[in-house]
């Protein structure tokens, strides 16, 4: 699975748009690009994924560059309770990936939302 | 709600001693997936199981095993705890194989172990 970088921490005001940045510059073209969060102590939430094209649903969307090697997770209009460390992460989904259908996390973003 | 459970919530005991964590998946889920999560790290996973078969293994220790029954709970058994095995355990489950139609994993809320 490719590697993923992303800022350590990042603040926000509550109310405004969250963009949370994903480098991606290895994945190769059959990877998709995952977002999770984990709310402190609490199991991880997925969020959204996507391969190539912008994706939105009720949580968040998502903006990948054309080229691939990077995305952003957007929260339109952050609150308070959207404090928490997102994880973006790049796999090959699939029943032929043996094996690695498991979800590699790697450090995240810890997202502080400022009232 | 994940409709994962985890049991129990927290759990104490002493070096040395052997526990069991246990996971009930969401209805109709045939994948378990087992993580640790020590103090101020990342989530690293231990172990994956399918339909009762392991599917994959992870960093997991020698002293650490897991299975999953016929009726698809799963259990996390750390035998010969040490200081350092303290941490969140966290069980996911998901329909089947993360594919290209399932795409979502569901994690439970955990069980805190601490080790003194």
């Amino acid at each position: 699975d490719a590697k993923t970088t992303q800022p350590p921490s990042m603040d926000c005001a509550e109310g405004r748009a969250a963009n949370l940045p994903c480098n991606h510059s290895t994945i190769s073209g059959n990877e998709y690009v995952y977002w999770y969060r984990q709310i402190h102590s609490q199991g991880p939430q997925y969020i959204i994924h996507g391969l190539k094209n912008n994706e939105t649903n009720e949580m968040a969307s998502l903006i990948i560059t054309e080229d691939r090697k990077s995305s952003t997770l957007i929260l339109p209009h952050a609150t308070l309770r959207d404090t928490a460390v997102y994880y973006c992460i790049v796999r090959v989904p699939g029943i032929s990936n043996f094996g690695n259908e498991k979800l590699t996390f790697g450090t995240g973003t810890r997202l502080t939302i400022i009232p | 709600d994940s409709g994962v459970t985890q049991t129990p919530k927290h759990l104490i005991t002493a070096t040395g001693q052997r526990v069991t964590l246990r996971c009930s998946p969401r209805s109709g889920d045939l994948s378990v997936y087992w993580y640790q999560q020590s103090l101020d790290q990342g989530l690293q996973f231990l172990i994956q199981y399918y339909n009762g078969e392991e599917r994959a293994k992870g960093n997991i220790l020698e002293r650490f095993s897991a299975q999953q029954f016929p009726d698809l709970h799963s259990e996390l058994n750390l035998s010969s705890l040490e200081l350092g095995d303290s941490a969140l355990y966290f069980c996911a489950s998901s329909v089947g194989l993360l594919d290209y139609k399932n795409t979502e994993a569901f994690f439970g809320q955990g069980t805190r172990l601490t080790v003194v």
